[in-house]
């Protein structure tokens, strides 16, 4: 099982929808999630990042994490064509008795497309 | 603002050379990481270091050596460049809370 899981894609969704965009892992101690967006030839840039149970609000974003269930969402309100991308979900693993030294583990990534 | 630089965007090497890569930041951040990130495998941490001449292995560190002399800039080095090296190689920092800024990347192909 890999680590950290993202739906797979290619996504497609229509102008003005909702894209849903998922990710799971494995590292039950995981505390802090990140979700990064890249465009194609660029370099990943943070969107948001999540470190309690719930949701996080950020303009169109929305950021929900369920801890319990080990599965971090982010939703795409009122899609738009430049939100074509590619999203990397990333997660900073459980300590287990040395550091982390800020390392992440990152899905595969999702490819979005909202299509006019 | 967050600024990661990488020295060269397009980087165009022979088999056999000696590479480097030089990456520097602005943030005074602990953390650096390099990565590559090849189509269908996502991107794979090489090595990471954590203070000025502290480094640790990631995933794939094999054919790859890095330098950390000062606190704002970290070096990977590939000792003798392969055909199999060809790839987006990234570069990012972190603060200990995790969030991590990277440079524009450097698309390095070995002929």
């Amino acid at each position: 099982q890999k680590e950290v899981e993202q739906n797979s894609g290619p996504l497609s969704v229509p102008e003005g929808a909702i894209a849903s965009l998922n990710c799971t892992y494995s590292d039950r101690g995981s505390q802090s999630f990140f979700w990064y967006r890249q465009y194609s030839g660029k370099s990943p840039e943070l969107i948001m990042f999540i470190y309690s149970n719930g949701d996080k609000e950020d303009g169109r974003f929305t950021a929900q994490l369920n801890k319990a269930s080990q599965y971090v969402s982010l939703l795409i309100r009122d899609s738009q064509p430049s939100d074509s991308a590619t999203y990397l979900c990333a997660v900073k693993p459980s300590n287990a008795g040395g550091t982390s030294y800020g390392k992440l583990t990152f899905g595969q990534g999702t490819i979005l497309t909202v299509h006019p | 603002d967050v600024k990661v630089t990488q020295s060269s965007r397009y980087l165009v090497k022979r088999t056999g050379e000696k590479v480097f890569l030089e990456c520097v930041q602005d943030m005074d951040h602990e953390n650096m990481f390099w990565y590559r990130q090849d189509p269908g495998l996502g991107l794979r941490l090489i090595y990471f270091s954590y203070d000025v001449k502290m480094k640790e292995k990631g995933d794939i560190p094999e054919g790859y050596s890095v330098s950390r002399e000062k606190k704002e800039r970290f070096s990977l080095i590939l000792e003798s460049a392969s055909t199999n090296q060809t790839s987006m190689y990234l570069c990012a920092s972190s603060l200990p809370r995790n969030i991590q800024y990277f440079g524009a990347g450097t698309r390095l192909s070995v002929l």
